[in-house]
Formats: C-alpha cells, sequence, structure tokens
C-alpha cells in the first residue's frame, strides 16, 4: 500500500523557517517525482514545488522561489520542504505527492501557520 | 505562465443529473490536464490524467474530454458521494498550476 505519512507543521512567527517531511512507503521511492502543493484556508490548490528522482531538476512556484527548498532523502525514502523567510501567506495546509506533474498519491497534509 | 479557468466556480445539483465542468487554458496545452476531485478536509484524489484516462478506481460515469485550450469533466448520473470540488491541472511545464476549483454541491 502507498503510504506519504507527513510530520514538521506547526506555529510560527513571521520571518522564521520550519522544515516539512514526508515519509514514503509501500513503493520504490527512487523511481518518482516528489511535489509539494498547498491549499491556503478557504483557497484553492497552489502547486509549490518538485524534484526529480536524483534531485538533478528541482523546479518551484514564484511565490515561494528562492524561499523554499525541496530536497529528498532517498535512503531513509523522505522527502522535504525547508521553508524559509515565511510571511502569513504562506500560511496553508501543505500535502506532499507522487508524481512529476499529475500526481496519484497525496499524503494527509500537515498544518502551517504563519503568525505573531 | 498557463493560467487555467474553470467554470462555473459553483454548481448545485442532483442526484441522477448530468454535470459538465470546464476547464479553459490560457494557450494549448495539448492534452496535458488532470482532474482532482477534493472532499472537505482531506487531500485531492487523482480522477483523470492526460485530459482522458480514468484512474483504475474511478466510476465510468466520469469521464473527461478536450484538448488544446478547452476541456471538460462530466459525470453522468450523479451519486451522493460525488459531491466535492474539483480541480483541473495543467503539469508538463513548471511551474504547474491548477484551475481555482468547481464547488459541486447538492441541490
Amino acid at each position: 500500500e502507498v503510504r506519504l505519512v507527513q510530520s514538521g507543521g506547526g506555529l510560527v512567527q513571521p520571518g522564521g523557517s520550519l522544515r516539512l517531511s514526508c515519509a514514503a512507503s509501500g513503493f520504490t521511492f527512487t523511481a518518482y517525482w516528489m511535489t509539494w502543493v498547498r491549499q491556503a484556508p478557504g483557497k484553492g490548490l497552489e502547486w509549490v514545488a518538485n524534484t526529480r528522482q536524483d534531485e538533478s531538476e528541482k523546479y518551484y512556484a514564484d511565490s515561494v522561489k528562492g524561499r523554499f527548498t525541496i530536497s529528498r532523502d532517498n535512503a531513509k525514502n523522505l522527502l522535504y520542504l525547508q521553508m524559509n523567510s515565511l510571511t502569513a501567506e504562506d500560511t496553508a495546509v501543505y500535502f506532499c505527492a507522487r508524481g512529476r506533474g499529475w500526481v496519484d498519491f497525496w499524503g494527509q497534509g500537515t498544518q502551517v501557520t504563519v503568525s505573531s | 505562465d498557463i493560467q487555467l479557468t474553470q467554470s462555473p466556480s459553483f454548481l448545485s445539483a442532483s442526484v441522477g443529473d448530468r454535470v459538465t465542468i470546464t476547464c479553459r487554458a490560457s494557450q494549448g496545452i495539448t492534452t496535458y490536464l488532470a482532474w482532482y476531485q477534493q472532499k472537505p478536509g482531506k487531500a485531492p484524489d487523482l480522477l483523470i490524467f492526460d485530459a482522458v484516462t480514468l484512474q483504475s478506481w474511478v466510476p465510468s460515469r466520469f469521464s473527461g474530454s478536450g484538448s488544446g485550450t478547452e476541456f471538460t469533466l462530466t459525470i453522468i448520473s450523479l451519486q451522493p458521494e460525488d459531491f466535492a470540488t474539483y480541480y483541473c491541472q495543467y503539469f508538463n511545464s513548471f511551474p504547474a498550476t491548477f484551475g481555482q476549483g468547481t464547488k459541486l454541491a447538492i441541490k
């Protein structure tokens, strides 16, 4: 069974940092691109970033470029999203997902709230 | 960047109805389009990719069509579990983009 289990969300002050994790199981992690998507309260889905299997390609939404870094640990089947210089506009539920473009399995989501 | 516009944003229908949701792209995207269903408090589920290909678990009452700039998601004979929010997504180049969503509610 494919599983993506997320951790690392929470409350952070503006300008702060947070790292999200996504533990993958039930499939060959090294065979897939991985993606982060977020959803602000009451809003639609926003694609955030993705990474190729070997991290040789990474892409970011303009809204997070230069502040967020996607990475992965293929030995541990872990996907990360390092988020720096957070603002209130980054408040959202963050989902990790399997795939490069369309994504077929999603994590449960983790809440990130940026507030003083 | 490619922009996707869904219509309508809100749709009210009854069990048994047929509904169609449209997704228009700001430029031609061949068939690089996916559709997702999201229920409140849950992660989205992939319904359709490459504009017309149903995921294996998706009932045949769902169908996707279109290419270029105009795409549709059709649900025939709505079931109670189909009331949700639907999103289209362009995915061939990055940043990938989602439509703003269509909320399908029970009339």
